[in-house]
């Protein structure tokens, strides 16, 4: 089946550790995105990419970094600049130049610090 | 500068009931419109969508969506809400910019259904 993948479903982070959210997807979709989502305040755009090899900071990328070396995947590490990382974070795709935009979105990783 | 605003953050509504969520954006060029929904821990699914066309809009689960360009709205209906409909919805944005498209999502509606 198409779709997006994330993992893992739940991760835990220690102060001072860098962790990496993976996201993969099988649409043959050109943009990715990653936002986190907190309570109250709906989604942020983190980080976007709508080609391989490039990619843009959305809102919040402070403390963030992201690749796109393949068209299917696009990690995100949330490094020990991020100071405030628990929260849920979702990836989405979509195509790109046509008037079909609506974004897939994976079931999303829960990131705790403890 | 593109933007959402979901004007309620909450809305409580007793079973079969109808409801509206309301959703206004500002954009400066032509713009499609979403609705997504989210079961807790979940992602978003897509409910309904205008891209262009008739300004009234079905989607999944019985809603619908009328756009509304001189008020810049998009608002959500449903004429008879059901408990399984208690969820997060979400409106966005998304318009032509840099070769591509993005999306602008709202701060969200927390509907809550009531037996």
């Amino acid at each position: 089946d198409g779709g997006i993948t994330q993992s893992p479903k739940y991760l835990f982070r220690k102060e001072g550790q860098n962790v990496t959210l993976s996201c993969e997807q099988n649409l043959n979709h050109d943009a990715m995105y990653w936002y986190r989502q907190d309570p109250g305040q709906g989604l942020r755009l983190i980080y976007y990419s709508q080609i391989v090899n490039d990619f843009q900071k959305g809102d919040i990328a402070e403390g963030y970094s992201v690749s796109r070396e393949k068209k299917e995947s696009f990690p995100l590490t949330v490094t020990s600049a991020q100071k405030n990382p628990t929260a849920f974070y979702l990836c989405a795709s979509s195509n790109t130049g046509g008037l079909n935009t609506e974004a897939f979105f994976g079931q999303g990783t829960r990131l705790t610090v403890v | 500068a593109q933007s959402v605003t979901q004007l309620d953050s909450q809305v409580p509504v007793f079973e079969e009931a109808p409801v509206e969520l309301r959703c206004n954006y500002s954009s400066s060029v032509s713009v499609y419109l979403f609705w997504y929904v989210q079961y807790p821990n979940q992602g978003l699914q897509l409910l309904l969508k205008y891209l262009s066309g008739s300004t009234l809009v079905k989607g999944i689960n019985g809603f619908e969506a009328e756009f509304n360009k001189s008020q810049t709205s998009f608002h959500l209906r449903k004429p008879s809400v059901h408990i399984s409909d208690t969820a997060e919805y979400f409106c966005a944005v998304s318009d032509k910019r840099d070769g591509g498209f993005k999306t602008i999502f709202g701060a969200g509606t927390r509907l809550f259904v009531k037996a």
